[in-house]
């Protein structure tokens, strides 16, 4: 079965700096990769996905996340954070040779400071 | 596309009475899930459908817990009786078989209950 690790509850930024948002699975074979956004009182919102081809994805809002075979991670990152992008994250990681229902990190809440 | 519509979007219940939960999938998907999230236990995938029919009901975590698909454009997840620990923010999402593979799910906004 696969797993997904977000090691880090909380992030704390200042606006205009750059993130990245770590992830770590667990999977014995090619995963496919997400990552969603949660604003407050929201559901979840895709970002970006990974399941083949070019390392570096690119999503929506100006994020990308890059695949590390060698690290089984898959981070999140943005050069420069608006305080907009506050909210929680949520890696999950999919069977590529199942049904493709994701494995849900617990989350990285991310704080920006003006 | 008005997209996944979950109701209500709040409810406060006193232990042990009953508790029904409602979703609309978007139409067309074929794919319904029900989640669970809370700050001890993140987000849980309680059971999903496919076509209508429950594939996985693994993580329903007790008998008090039953959800069903009547049609394609209805779901509903029910609690009897409610507990406090119930308490949680529950989501619905949808999908449809290639847009898993392509574009994950849609997530409902949430019905987020309180039981006291």
């Amino acid at each position: 079965a696969q797993s997904v690790t977000q090691p880090d509850i909380h992030i704390t930024v200042s606006e205009g700096a750059s993130l990245e948002l770590r992830c770590n699975y667990s999977y014995g074979a090619t995963p496919y990769l997400f990552w969603y956004v949660q604003s407050p009182g929201q559901g979840l919102q895709l970002l970006l996905k990974y399941f083949s081809g070019d390392t570096l994805v690119q999503g929506i809002k100006g994020f990308e996340a890059e695949f590390k075979r060698s690290q089984s991670s898959f981070n999140l990152r943005k050069p420069s954070v608006h305080w907009s992008d506050a909210a929680e994250y949520f890696c999950a990681v999919g069977a590529s040779g199942g049904s493709y229902i994701p494995t849900f990190g617990r989350g990285t809440s991310l704080i920006v400071h003006p | 596309d008005a997209g996944v519509i979950q109701s209500p979007r709040h409810e406060v219940t006193e232990m042990g009475q009953e508790v029904t939960l409602r979703c609309k999938p978007i139409s067309g998907h074929d794919y319904l899930f029900w989640y669970r999230q809370t700050m001890m236990r993140g987000l849980e995938l309680l059971i999903y459908f496919n076509n209508n029919v429950p594939i996985d009901d693994s993580g329903m975590p007790e008998d008090r817990f039953s959800a069903k698909m009547p049609n394609a454009s209805f779901s509903t997840l029910k609690i009897q009786p409610s507990e406090p620990r119930d308490s949680a923010v529950y989501f619905c999402a949808s999908s449809y078989q290639d847009s898993l593979a392509n574009y994950g799910y849609t997530f409902g906004s949430g019905t987020r209950l309180t039981v006291v």
